[in-house]
């Protein structure tokens, strides 16, 4: 199984603050990799996919990149309602697995 | 609009079966491909199960044998029938629409329910 492995598990930031969540799969999984935003209580929400499309709907402050291991979520100018857990997911082959996730709450 | 509502949750004993359903609205279950995630308590999100729209199924391997994904398409609704539960089971579990984009077969959750708990426990 590919593993996913997201980095900081937590941070702590300012609204208006730019922030990278960090994410790495135990091998290469091309550009088979979204990202999801939880708030607590409710399901999660997709952000990107394919690594760095942006969901219809979604603020443009939120941006991703990366390919083959690395991938990072990029948000700038925090605010107030992006603080919340954000997790990437590999789609690359089953079983999908998500990272353990990285909660972004308020400095 | 695309809705979701997933629904059977509740207290069951280690052993028993549960069957949960998630009813669907603007669009059709049996011609997508859907998935069911999970979320133990506190902790992270865990794929579960995924049909495809040609009726494929897959489970992740702690569910393989005991949990079976179908779709009923008089209700418009994916089914996830669970047998054998065990303690580790208790959750929030989530149905999803799988949406596929053709060019490099990126494939991606784009719609979740609101979530239904099981508690495992006696």
């Amino acid at each position: 199984d590919i593993q996913m492995t997201q980095s900081p598990s937590s941070l702590s930031a300012s609204v208006g603050d730019g922030v990278n969540v960090t994410c790495r799969a135990s091998q290469s999984i091309s550009r088979h990799l979204n990202w999801y935003q939880q708030k607590p209580g409710k399901a999660p929400k997709l952000l990107i996919y394919a690594a760095s499309t942006l969901q219809s709907g979604v603020p443009s402050r939120f941006s991703g990149s990366g390919s083959g291991a690395d991938f990072t979520l990029t948000i700038t100018s925090l605010q107030p309602e992006d603080f919340a857990t954000y997790y990437c997911q590999h789609s690359s082959s089953l079983p999908w697995t998500f990272g353990q996730g990285t909660k972004v709450d308020i400095k | 609009e695309v809705q979701l509502v997933e629904t059977g949750g509740g207290l069951i004993q280690p052993g028993g079966s549960l069957r949960l359903s998630c009813e669907a609205s603007g669009f059709r279950v049996n011609t997508n491909y859907m998935s069911w995630v999970r979320q133990a308590p506190g902790k992270g999100l865990e794929w579960v199960s995924f049909t495809d729209s040609g009726g494929s199924t897959y489970y992740a391997d702690s569910v393989k044998g005991r949990f079976t994904i179908s779709s009923d398409r008089s209700k418009n609704a994916l089914d996830l029938h669970m047998n054998s539960l065990r303690v580790e089971d208790t959750a929030v579990y989530y149905c999803a629409r799988v949406r596929v984009l053709m060019t490099g077969l990126y494939r991606y959750l784009d719609s979740w329910g609101q979530g239904t708990l099981v508690i495992v426990a006696s």
